[in-house]
Protein backbone atom coordinates (compact mmCIF):
# COMPACT_ATOMS: atom_id res chain seq x y z
CA UNK A 1 0.00 0.00 0.00
CA UNK A 2 1.31 3.13 -1.06
CA UNK A 3 1.91 5.64 1.66
CA UNK A 4 1.38 9.50 1.82
CA UNK A 5 3.06 11.63 -0.55
CA UNK A 6 4.24 15.38 -0.90
CA UNK A 7 5.97 17.20 -2.70
CA UNK A 8 8.08 18.83 -3.08
CA UNK A 9 10.26 17.75 -0.21
CA UNK A 10 12.49 21.00 0.21
CA UNK A 11 11.58 24.75 -0.99
CA UNK A 12 13.81 27.86 0.12
CA UNK A 13 11.87 31.40 -1.13
CA UNK A 14 12.50 34.92 0.10
CA UNK A 15 9.67 36.34 2.24
CA UNK A 16 6.92 37.67 0.69
CA UNK A 17 7.06 35.03 -2.03
CA UNK A 18 4.22 32.87 -2.78
CA UNK A 19 4.99 28.51 -2.23
CA UNK A 20 2.36 25.95 -2.89
CA UNK A 21 2.21 22.22 -1.45
CA UNK A 22 0.57 18.92 -2.31
CA UNK A 23 -0.28 16.24 -0.77
CA UNK A 24 -1.60 12.87 -2.37
CA UNK A 25 -3.19 10.64 0.74
CA UNK A 26 -3.37 7.14 1.42
CA UNK A 27 -6.17 5.66 -0.99
CA UNK A 28 -9.53 5.47 0.68
CA UNK A 29 -8.72 7.86 3.52
CA UNK A 30 -11.84 10.35 4.15
CA UNK A 31 -9.59 12.67 6.44
CA UNK A 32 -6.65 14.79 5.77
CA UNK A 33 -4.72 16.79 7.81
CA UNK A 34 -2.09 19.57 7.29
CA UNK A 35 0.18 20.01 10.17
CA UNK A 36 2.95 23.12 10.95
CA UNK A 37 6.09 21.75 12.71
CA UNK A 38 8.38 24.10 13.75
CA UNK A 39 11.95 23.04 14.36
CA UNK A 40 11.77 21.80 18.29
CA UNK A 41 8.01 21.68 18.59
CA UNK A 42 5.53 19.34 17.84
CA UNK A 43 3.19 19.07 14.69
CA UNK A 44 0.07 21.87 15.19
CA UNK A 45 -2.67 21.33 13.39
CA UNK A 46 -3.54 23.87 10.32
CA UNK A 47 -6.17 22.68 9.00
CA UNK A 48 -8.34 19.19 9.14
CA UNK A 49 -10.28 18.32 5.85
CA UNK A 50 -13.27 15.41 6.02
CA UNK A 51 -13.64 14.54 2.18
CA UNK A 52 -13.81 17.82 0.23
CA UNK A 53 -15.05 19.71 3.42
CA UNK A 54 -13.23 21.68 6.55
CA UNK A 55 -13.32 20.39 9.50
CA UNK A 56 -11.27 22.45 11.85
CA UNK A 57 -9.21 25.83 10.18
CA UNK A 58 -9.32 27.39 13.56
CA UNK A 59 -6.17 27.32 13.44
CA UNK A 60 -5.12 28.56 9.83
CA UNK A 61 -3.75 31.84 9.59
CA UNK A 62 -6.24 32.98 6.60
CA UNK A 63 -4.84 36.06 5.97
CA UNK A 64 -1.94 34.17 4.18
CA UNK A 65 -2.53 30.47 4.64
CA UNK A 66 -5.36 28.85 2.32
CA UNK A 67 -5.66 24.64 1.48
CA UNK A 68 -8.67 23.14 -0.56
CA UNK A 69 -9.10 19.38 -1.23
CA UNK A 70 -11.46 19.70 -4.94
CA UNK A 71 -12.37 16.55 -5.37
CA UNK A 72 -11.79 14.55 -1.59
CA UNK A 73 -8.53 13.01 -2.40
CA UNK A 74 -5.44 15.85 -3.42
CA UNK A 75 -4.90 18.67 -1.13
CA UNK A 76 -2.65 21.67 -1.96
CA UNK A 77 -1.53 24.21 1.27
CA UNK A 78 -0.44 27.58 0.21
CA UNK A 79 0.80 30.38 1.75
CA UNK A 80 0.78 34.06 0.11
CA UNK A 81 2.60 35.82 0.99
CA UNK A 82 5.02 33.94 2.96
CA UNK A 83 7.23 35.60 6.38
CA UNK A 84 10.35 34.70 7.91
CA UNK A 85 8.11 32.49 10.48
CA UNK A 86 7.04 30.59 8.04
CA UNK A 87 9.85 28.36 8.12
CA UNK A 88 9.42 25.27 8.89
CA UNK A 89 8.15 21.53 8.16
CA UNK A 90 4.60 20.89 6.39
CA UNK A 91 3.33 17.21 6.99
CA UNK A 92 0.73 16.23 5.49
CA UNK A 93 -1.41 12.57 7.09
CA UNK A 94 -4.64 10.96 6.25
CA UNK A 95 -7.07 8.75 8.01
CA UNK A 96 -9.40 6.14 7.06
CA UNK A 97 -11.99 8.22 9.05
CA UNK A 98 -11.40 10.68 11.78
CA UNK A 99 -11.58 8.36 14.64
CA UNK A 100 -8.43 6.26 12.70
CA UNK A 101 -5.04 6.02 13.03
CA UNK A 102 -3.31 8.75 11.52
CA UNK A 103 -0.54 8.29 8.51
CA UNK A 104 1.95 10.71 8.14
CA UNK A 105 3.76 11.58 5.03
CA UNK A 106 7.65 12.78 4.65
CA UNK A 107 7.15 16.59 4.85
CA UNK A 108 8.19 19.66 2.89
CA UNK A 109 10.88 21.92 4.58
CA UNK A 110 10.07 25.20 3.49
CA UNK A 111 13.18 27.70 4.39
CA UNK A 112 12.07 31.38 3.81
CA UNK A 113 14.91 34.07 3.67
CA UNK B 1 -9.45 23.50 25.02
CA UNK B 2 -7.44 20.71 24.99
CA UNK B 3 -3.81 21.20 26.50
CA UNK B 4 -1.18 18.25 25.94
CA UNK B 5 2.30 18.51 28.50
CA UNK B 6 4.70 16.17 27.99
CA UNK B 7 8.04 15.58 30.63
CA UNK B 8 10.66 15.06 30.77
CA UNK B 9 11.46 17.81 27.56
CA UNK B 10 14.67 16.14 27.21
CA UNK B 11 16.35 13.15 28.15
CA UNK B 12 19.66 11.81 28.38
CA UNK B 13 20.25 8.26 29.62
CA UNK B 14 22.76 5.10 29.73
CA UNK B 15 22.01 2.59 27.73
CA UNK B 16 20.73 -0.45 29.64
CA UNK B 17 18.63 1.92 32.06
CA UNK B 18 14.75 2.17 32.33
CA UNK B 19 12.89 5.71 32.42
CA UNK B 20 9.34 6.78 31.88
CA UNK B 21 8.28 9.79 29.61
CA UNK B 22 4.89 11.11 31.11
CA UNK B 23 2.22 12.85 28.94
CA UNK B 24 -0.94 14.55 30.38
CA UNK B 25 -3.99 16.29 28.78
CA UNK B 26 -6.23 18.63 29.98
CA UNK B 27 -10.00 17.62 28.73
CA UNK B 28 -11.61 14.04 28.20
CA UNK B 29 -10.45 12.02 25.40
CA UNK B 30 -11.21 8.19 23.69
CA UNK B 31 -7.36 7.89 22.01
CA UNK B 32 -4.32 8.70 22.58
CA UNK B 33 -1.37 8.23 20.29
CA UNK B 34 2.68 7.74 20.74
CA UNK B 35 4.84 8.71 18.25
CA UNK B 36 8.49 8.43 17.40
CA UNK B 37 10.82 11.16 14.96
CA UNK B 38 14.35 10.73 13.87
CA UNK B 39 16.17 13.96 13.01
CA UNK B 40 14.67 15.25 9.73
CA UNK B 41 12.46 12.07 9.21
CA UNK B 42 8.39 12.23 9.51
CA UNK B 43 6.55 10.61 12.31
CA UNK B 44 6.63 7.07 12.85
CA UNK B 45 3.34 5.46 14.81
CA UNK B 46 4.14 3.51 18.00
CA UNK B 47 0.77 3.21 19.88
CA UNK B 48 -2.66 3.72 19.73
CA UNK B 49 -4.49 3.33 23.46
CA UNK B 50 -8.33 3.54 23.19
CA UNK B 51 -9.40 2.61 26.46
CA UNK B 52 -8.76 3.25 30.26
CA UNK B 53 -5.98 0.89 31.47
CA UNK B 54 -5.18 0.07 28.50
CA UNK B 55 -1.65 -1.35 28.01
CA UNK B 56 0.58 -1.97 24.75
CA UNK B 57 3.95 -2.64 24.28
CA UNK B 58 6.60 -3.68 21.46
CA UNK B 59 10.29 -4.48 21.94
CA UNK B 60 11.87 -2.64 24.47
CA UNK B 61 8.67 -0.09 24.89
CA UNK B 62 5.50 0.21 26.80
CA UNK B 63 2.52 2.67 26.94
CA UNK B 64 -0.54 2.71 29.27
CA UNK B 65 -3.59 4.99 29.50
CA UNK B 66 -5.46 6.40 32.84
CA UNK B 67 -7.91 8.34 31.63
CA UNK B 68 -9.31 9.47 34.73
CA UNK B 69 -5.78 11.02 35.70
CA UNK B 70 -5.69 12.09 32.04
CA UNK B 71 -2.42 10.64 31.71
CA UNK B 72 0.12 8.57 29.57
CA UNK B 73 3.04 6.78 29.92
CA UNK B 74 5.78 5.50 27.81
CA UNK B 75 7.95 3.47 29.57
CA UNK B 76 11.57 2.28 27.98
CA UNK B 77 13.13 -0.90 29.53
CA UNK B 78 16.83 -1.02 29.21
CA UNK B 79 17.03 1.46 26.67
CA UNK B 80 19.81 0.46 23.47
CA UNK B 81 21.46 3.60 21.03
CA UNK B 82 18.69 2.97 18.31
CA UNK B 83 15.81 4.24 20.50
CA UNK B 84 17.36 7.98 20.57
CA UNK B 85 14.72 9.91 18.99
CA UNK B 86 11.88 12.65 19.74
CA UNK B 87 8.78 10.90 21.00
CA UNK B 88 5.36 12.40 20.66
CA UNK B 89 2.27 11.91 22.35
CA UNK B 90 -0.89 13.18 20.61
CA UNK B 91 -4.55 13.02 21.45
CA UNK B 92 -7.69 13.19 19.95
CA UNK B 93 -10.49 15.99 20.80
CA UNK B 94 -13.65 13.60 21.29
CA UNK B 95 -15.98 14.08 18.33
CA UNK B 96 -13.86 16.22 15.59
CA UNK B 97 -11.12 14.12 16.04
CA UNK B 98 -8.43 17.25 16.17
CA UNK B 99 -5.24 15.91 17.56
CA UNK B 100 -3.16 18.05 19.48
CA UNK B 101 0.38 16.99 20.16
CA UNK B 102 2.62 17.45 22.90
CA UNK B 103 5.47 19.59 23.57
CA UNK B 104 7.77 15.53 22.43
CA UNK B 105 10.80 14.48 24.41
CA UNK B 106 13.95 14.46 23.37
CA UNK B 107 15.88 11.10 24.16
CA UNK B 108 19.45 10.24 23.92
CA UNK B 109 20.62 6.97 24.98
CA UNK B 110 24.07 7.44 25.51
CA UNK B 111 26.49 3.95 24.87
Amino acid sequence: EAGVAQSPRYKIIEKRQSVAFWCNPISGHATLYWYQQILGQGPKLLIQFQNNGVVDDSQLPKDRFSAERLKGVDSTLKIQPAKLEDSAVYLCASSFQGRNEQYFGPGTRLTVT
Amino acid sequence: ELKVEQNPLFLSMQEGKNYTIYCNYSTTSDRLYWYRQDPGKSLESLFVLLSNGAVKQEGRLMASLDTKARLSTLHITAAVHDLSATYFCAVANSGTYKYIFGTGTRLKVLA
